[in-house]
């Protein structure tokens, strides 16, 4: 596609329900990112993935939280049990993650908006 | 631990002045530095990248700043336009994949 795009654009769940956040990065692109913001913060580092390597989730705030990336292509971010404090905008970027290329752009998506009431 | 320090109170300049907006860190060797654009309800847009062994990068209207001895970059937007109010956030890379964000800081250009 054009861009990156995530699904859905708006999410309201109640607490303690589950909830997937979908990104679909740019063809070609092997490297995607998660990333929180809440109102007013910077934007929080969740999880990486780099082609087939194994994903870097040190950003993950809990074991409620997990990504999967399947075929290298689109990635689910899951969240379990949702709480109050996990309403935030969900962004997804990818890159075209050539790792001799240490400086590369990031394309961000639009972003999900969780609320969780 | 790592902090990356953007002006946290908006930022009112008048349309046609240079609006300068400062990103400072402590903690951190960056390899190189970025400064995206975001717009309210948008997911951020790069704008520019600048590497340690850069001091000064221009793109347009743009110029970038880089010091690492003073760990600070400068954004720079020459002839000011409404149509530049936004956010502007800071980010900082080291030589693994992983970026760091500033808060940004958010650009009001009054006509």
């Amino acid at each position: 596609g054009a861009g990156v795009s995530q699904s859905p654009s708006n999410k309201v769940t109640e607490k303690g329900k589950d909830v997937e956040l979908r990104c679909d990065p740019i063809s070609g692109h092997t490297a995607l990112y998660w990333y929180r913001q809440s109102l007013g913060q910077g934007l929080e580092f969740l999880i990486y993935f780099q082609g087939n390597s194994a994903p870097d989730k040190s950003g993950l705030p809990s074991d409620r939280f997990s990504a999967e990336r399947t075929g290298g292509s689109v990635s689910t971010l899951t969240i379990q049990r949702t709480q109050q404090e996990d309403s935030a905008v969900y962004l997804c970027a990818s890159s075209l993650g050539t790792r001799f290329m240490i400086q590369e752009t990031q394309y961000f998506g639009p972003g999900t908006r969780l609320l969780v009431l | 631990s790592q902090k990356i320090e953007q002006n946290s109170e908006a930022l009112n300049i008048q349309e046609g002045k240079t609006a300068t907006l400062t990103c400072n860190y402590t903690n951190y060797s960056p390899a190189y530095l970025q400064w995206y654009r975001q717009d309210p309800g948008r997911g951020p847009v790069f704008l520019l990248l600048i590497r340690e062994n850069e001091k000064e990068k221009r793109k347009e209207r743009l110029k970038v700043t880089f010091d690492t001895t003073l760990k600070q970059s400068l954004f720079h937007i020459t002839a000011s336009q409404p149509a530049d109010s936004a956010t502007y956030l800071c980010a900082l890379g080291g030589r693994d994949d992983k970026i760091i964000f500033g808060k940004g800081t958010r650009l009001h250009i009054l006509p």
